[in-house]
């Protein structure tokens, strides 16, 4: 299996500061033939199911605000919020769908300082 | 827009069987993967697994000797049996849509808590 590390387990960032939330792939999701990164990121609030923010690594969803961006390529890759708003206060997820099984991310807790 | 529910008991007897089941509304059920995940209550995701709307499926290793997913297209459904549950079983439930060749989910239904317990 592919085991999904994420970090910092938490963060607390100020009104209109950066967040960034990093996820590490124990082996590349890196596809040589598609040249895209298998990885995608949700975010989840209090009651509600996750909803996907970015896929192939750094797609944005439609809707999704443009403070939310992924980067990143092989093994590790970033989420970054460019200016956090309150309504951001969230579990953030990556997960890889480069191999069965399907494999997440054990979370980062974002919230405002 | 395509909307997914999930429906089923939210509590099982230990030693029982689990079952879920999740319509799809907006859309039809073909030509798209349907996958069940899992949240223990305040942890993680789990992948299940998933269901091509022709009956193909794939199981996590970690629980394929107790799961079974299968697709009803006439009612636009698909199904969830997890068998000889234990508390550790508890969680809610969420079904979602992927498609064939880039497995991230969308949409995901608004899930069901399932409560393992005598």
């Amino acid at each position: 299996d592919i085991v999904m590390t994420q970090s910092p387990d938490s963060l607390a960032v100020s009104l209109g500061e950066r967040a960034t939330i990093n996820c590490k792939s124990s082996q590349s999701v890196l596809s040589s033939s598609t040249n895209r990164n298998y990885l995608a990121w949700y975010q989840q609030k209090p009651g509600q199911p996750p909803k996907l923010l970015i896929y192939w690594a750094s797609t944005r969803e439609s809707g999704v605000p443009d403070r939310f961006s992924g980067s990143g390529s092989g093994t590790d890759f970033t989420l970054t919020i460019s200016s956090l708003q309150a309504e951001d206060v969230a579990i953030y997820y990556c997960q890889q769908y480069y191999n069965l099984p399907l494999t997440f991310g054990g979370g980062t807790k974002v919230e405002i300082k | 827009q395509v909307q997914l529910q999930e429906s089923g008991p939210g509590l099982v007897k230990p030693s029982e069987t689990l079952s879920l089941t999740c319509t799809i509304s907006g859309g039809s059920i073909s030509f798209y993967y349907w996958t069940w995940i899992r949240q223990p209550p305040g942890k993680g995701l789990e992948w299940i697994g998933y269901i091509y709307y022709s009956g193909t499926t794939n199981y996590n290793p970690s629980l394929k000797s107790r799961v079974t997913i299968s697709v009803d297209t006439s009612k636009n459904q698909f199904s969830l049996k997890l068998s000889s549950v234990t508390a550790a079983d508890t969680a809610v439930y969420y079904c979602a849509r992927h498609e064939d060749y880039s497995h991230y989910f969308d949409p995901w239904g608004q899930g069901t808590l399932v409560t393992v317990s005598s």
